[in-house]
């Protein structure tokens, strides 16, 4: 069954850092990933779904990268706010197919400090 | 569009007591909803899948008689928590899948349960 995991679990940085999370999946015949941001007792806010055909995804100050082939995929937040603190789930359908359910890794809590 | 909401957002119940939690897709149908459970510091982890006038399919390890959903239109899936325990006590997330829009998934704000 496919696995995801997300390193490191939890990242403090200054504001105004430039930063990457990183997520690895075992299985790397993917249909898609998608990142999503956590609010403490919230429910999840997509950021940015990369296709298996697509190496990366941008949106503001975030850019999604994606290599199927190592099985890892990275969300770099460039100059960070502390309006970035969340956590930041990735996660893959599984079974590997169009509309299934999603597999999630375990998250990195960010926090920005001003 | 494509809005999900789940009520109520948060419910304390007692032991030995039931609590039903409504997810609704507000401007696309959805034919096939998804039933997640995120305890506190883990991630969300599927219990259940939801389909539209057919039986739910349950994870592995996930007590069917115990959390009872019923998807009786394209529209609105609920998920009873029958008997609920303090270990029931966790974040319920609901997704919802646009057939209409490439599968794509929506999710729910959450339900947060607190059972005493």
């Amino acid at each position: 069954k496919q696995e995801v995991t997300q390193i490191p679990a939890a990242l403090s940085v200054p504001e105004g850092e430039n930063l990457v999370l990183n997520c690895s999946f075992t299985d790397s015949a993917i249909y898609n990933l998608q990142w999503f941001r956590q609010d403490p007792g919230k429910g999840l806010t997509s950021l940015l779904l990369i296709q298996s055909s697509q190496r990366e995804q941008t949106s503001g100050r975030l850019n999604a990268s994606l290599d199927k082939s190592s099985g890892r995929s990275t969300l770099y937040i460039a100059a960070s706010q502390p309006g970035d603190s969340a956590t930041y789930l990735c996660a893959v359908p599984w079974p590997n197919q169009a509309g299934t359910a999603l597999i999630f890794g375990k998250g990195t809590t960010l926090s920005v400090s001003s | 569009g494509a809005v999900v909401s789940q009520h109520p957002s948060w419910v304390i119940c007692k032991s030995g007591t039931s609590v039903k939690i409504e997810c609704r897709s507000l401007d696309f149908q959805a034919t096939t909803m998804f039933w997640y459970r995120q305890f506190p510091k883990q991630s969300l982890m599927l219990m259940a899948t939801s389909n539209e006038g057919s039986k739910a399919t349950y994870e592995q390890g996930v007590e069917k008689d115990k959390f009872l959903i019923n998807h009786a239109s394209l529209t609105l899936s609920t998920l009873t928590v029958t008997s609920a325990h303090p270990e029931d006590s966790s974040f319920y997330i609901c997704s919802a899948r646009d057939t209409d829009a490439s599968y794509e998934q929506y999710f729910g704000p959450g339900t947060r349960l607190t059972v005493t």
